[in-house]
């Protein structure tokens, strides 16, 4: 296992199409997060799911985005009319069951929207 | 409203020195506190973290210090290194959530 997989690294899209961003997490970690970071911030978070159960969106998640966990393995994360305030990396995190720290991150989808 | 603070944007240290990073918060109910370094165009990597009933842990050249009635910690990298040189994070934990601070930057000067 080599840690916390994202696909694709950079994506370039124009203004209104979709997107969508995968995410495979460690494979014993049954916990798995969405963070979205821009120029100058830390992470912010976007929504958590444990096992494939999402169990929690932040207010920032707005109508055009969706996740899912369909296995409970890999999570996608679409972004439907993306907009350029959208440009943003969006960052995958994993950790195992009962873990209050330690989250592993994965490399992150940089994505711009033109 | 910004529950995990950096105030320092960036730090330059001279190799060999100590390093100092700060973060303020706000929220008494944070459990754990955590800090990341991040080089760019990877993810953020974990250092060390501390648990809200502690006011110290150390790992090898990593040390955090937690003062509650202050609500403040900080990171001390002895001695500084030039791979230390990244941005770093500081996190906070409440139930599942990270709340992270924006980060300071940190130069190893040679």
């Amino acid at each position: 296992d080599t840690g916390v997989s994202q696909n694709p690294r950079h994506k370039i899209t124009k203004r209104g199409q979709n997107v969508t961003f995968r995410c495979d997490p460690i494979s014993e970690h049954n916990r798995l997060y969405w963070y979205r970071q821009t120029l100058g911030q830390g992470p912010e978070f976007l929504t958590y799911f444990q096992n494939e159960a999402q169990l929690e969106k932040s207010r920032l998640l707005s109508d055009r985005f969706s996740a899912e966990r369909p296995k409970g393995s890999f999570s996608t994360l679409e972004i439907q009319r993306t907009e350029q305030g959208d440009s943003a990396m969006y960052l995958c995190a994993s950790s195992p069951p009962g873990a209050n720290y330690g989250y592993t991150f994965g490399s992150g989808t940089r994505l711009t929207v033109v | 409203d910004q529950q995990v603070k950096q105030n320092s944007p960036s730090l330059s240290v001279q190799e060999g020195r100590i390093s100092i990073l700060n973060c303020d918060y706000t929220n008494s109910m944070f459990d754990y506190f955590l800090w990341y370094k991040k080089y760019p165009a990877e993810g953020p990597t974990f250092l060390i973290s501390i648990s809200s009933i502690k006011d110290k842990n150390e790992d090898g050249r990593f040390t955090v210090f937690l003062n509650k009635s202050a609500k403040h910690l900080s990171l001390h990298i002895v001695p500084s290194q030039p791979g230390d040189s990244a941005v770093y994070f500081c996190a906070a934990t409440f139930n599942y959530q990270l709340i992270w601070g924006a980060g300071t930057k940190l130069i190893i000067k040679p």
